[in-house]
This record gives structure tokens, C-alpha cells and sequence, in this order.
């Protein structure tokens, strides 16, 4: 059963710190995508990546946020430094196709379990 | 702007139907997807609905009205395990998903 992954699933580190996460998506799928998920917020698009380019990062802080595709089995999002405002859940999905600018294909996305950040 | 509307939360009994609505304005429309979320985990996909009309799915139903900017998911023969967030996301002319905030469903015995 074709799962994504994603590593650490708790972090708690004190402000100033670097955190990374990281994310498997499934094989074989073309789109990935970062999210930032809090009470207030609700789910946030950060960036995304369709065959490893970057698509879209318009929603993420450029001056601490970074997202990269180093292969097709990885994608990381690093925070640096990381400040008590960046608490939240950050999920990753993928998507199968690829496609999302052709008329016949919309991208279901698959999430992965989350990784839940705390900074002190 | 974009936008997505759907209730904060709801509270409906065991064995009951429940319809959850969402209101969205996109620029351009691609279709709308209905995930699910149980608190504590991943969002999991429930419906995609593109074109008009009523879509069922064993106890769950998803209708998309494109005139109206609105669609619905129904839940029928509500089951404890159904309590959960529902979100809404509607697909803009770039493709990308607008999602709403979700609306938290309580069942009650």
C-alpha cells in the first residue's frame, strides 16, 4: 500500500535552530506539494514541485523558509532560523499525474502523515 | 480574490444525514475536491466533482452546482467514525487548490 512518508513526525527545538523535514512520495508520482496546517489557518500551500522544479514557493517566508527536490524520492523543506511562529503541522502530499495544466487531469493529493513542529 | 466558505462546525446524530456546504470563487474553475481529516492526522481524499450534478459513493455523496459557485457532501447513516473535519478546495485556472478552512463535524450518540 503506496503510502507517503515523511521524517521526523514530532520535532521540538528552541528558537533560532535549523529544522528540516523531510518527504518520500509516492513512486512514481510527478507533483509534490508542502503544506502548513495550524488552528488559525487552516491549510496553507508553501511550495510546490512538479518533476522535482520548483512551481510555486510564493506562500512560503523566502528569508527562512527553503523547499528542494534533491532527487525524485526526496523532497526536504528546511526552516532557518526557525522562530516560535513557525509551530505548526507541515504535511506533504503528492500527486500522481503530473499534469495539472492539461484538461484532462486535476491532481488528488496524497498526504503524508504530517511532521509536528514545536518551537520554544 | 479566491475563496472558499464552508461552516466552522456541525453536530449531528448516529444513523442521521448530515450535508456539509461549500461556497467557493475561483478565478477560472477546475472542479472541487472534498477531503476528509480525522484530528491528529493526514487529509484523506473523499470526492472530486468537475461537472454538474450528484456523485455517490457508498454513504457519501458529493454535488457540485458550477452556475452557483456551490457544492455539498452528504453523509448518510452517520457512524461515530465520521466525526472529523471536512475541507473543502476548489481547483483555479492555474490548477492550484484554494482550500477552505474545513468544517468540523461532532456526531453524537
Amino acid at each position: 500500500d503506496a503510502r507517503v512518508t515523511q521524517t521526523p513526525r514530532h520535532k521540538v527545538t528552541e528558537m533560532g535552530q535549523e529544522v528540516t523535514m523531510r518527504c518520500q512520495p509516492i513512486l512514481g508520482h510527478n507533483t509534490v506539494f508542502w503544506y502548513r496546517q495550524t488552528m488559525m489557518q487552516g491549510l496553507e500551500l508553501l511550495a510546490y514541485f512538479r518533476n522535482r522544479a520548483p512551481l510555486d514557493d510564493s506562500g512560503m517566508p523566502k528569508d527562512r523558509f527553503s523547499a528542494e527536490m534533491p532527487d525524485a524520492t526526496l523532497a526536504t523543506l528546511k526552516i532557518q532560523p526557525s522562530e516560535p511562529r513557525d509551530s505548526a503541522v507541515y504535511f506533504c502530499a503528492s500527486g500522481p499525474k503530473g499534469g495539472l495544466r492539461t484538461e484532462t487531469s486535476t491532481d488528488t493529493q496524497y498526504f503524508g502523515p504530517g511532521t509536528r513542529l514545536t518551537v520554544l | 480574490g479566491q475563496n472558499i466558505d464552508q461552516p466552522t462546525e456541525m453536530t449531528a446524530t448516529e444513523g442521521a444525514i448530515v450535508q456539509i456546504n461549500c461556497t467557493y470563487q475561483t478565478s477560472g474553475f477546475n472542479g472541487l475536491f472534498w477531503y476528509q481529516q480525522h484530528a491528529g492526522e493526514a487529509p484523506t481524499f473523499l470526492s472530486y466533482n468537475v461537472l454538474d450534478g450528484l456523485e455517490e459513493k457508498g454513504r457519501f455523496s458529493s454535488f457540485l452546482s458550477r452556475s452557483k459557485g456551490y457544492s455539498y457532501l452528504l453523509l448518510k447513516e452517520l457512524q461515530m467514525k465520521d466525526s472529523a473535519s471536512y475541507l473543502c478546495a476548489g481547483v483555479d485556472s492555474n490548477y492550484q487548490l484554494i482550500w477552505g478552512a474545513g468544517t468540523k463535524l461532532i456526531i453524537k450518540p
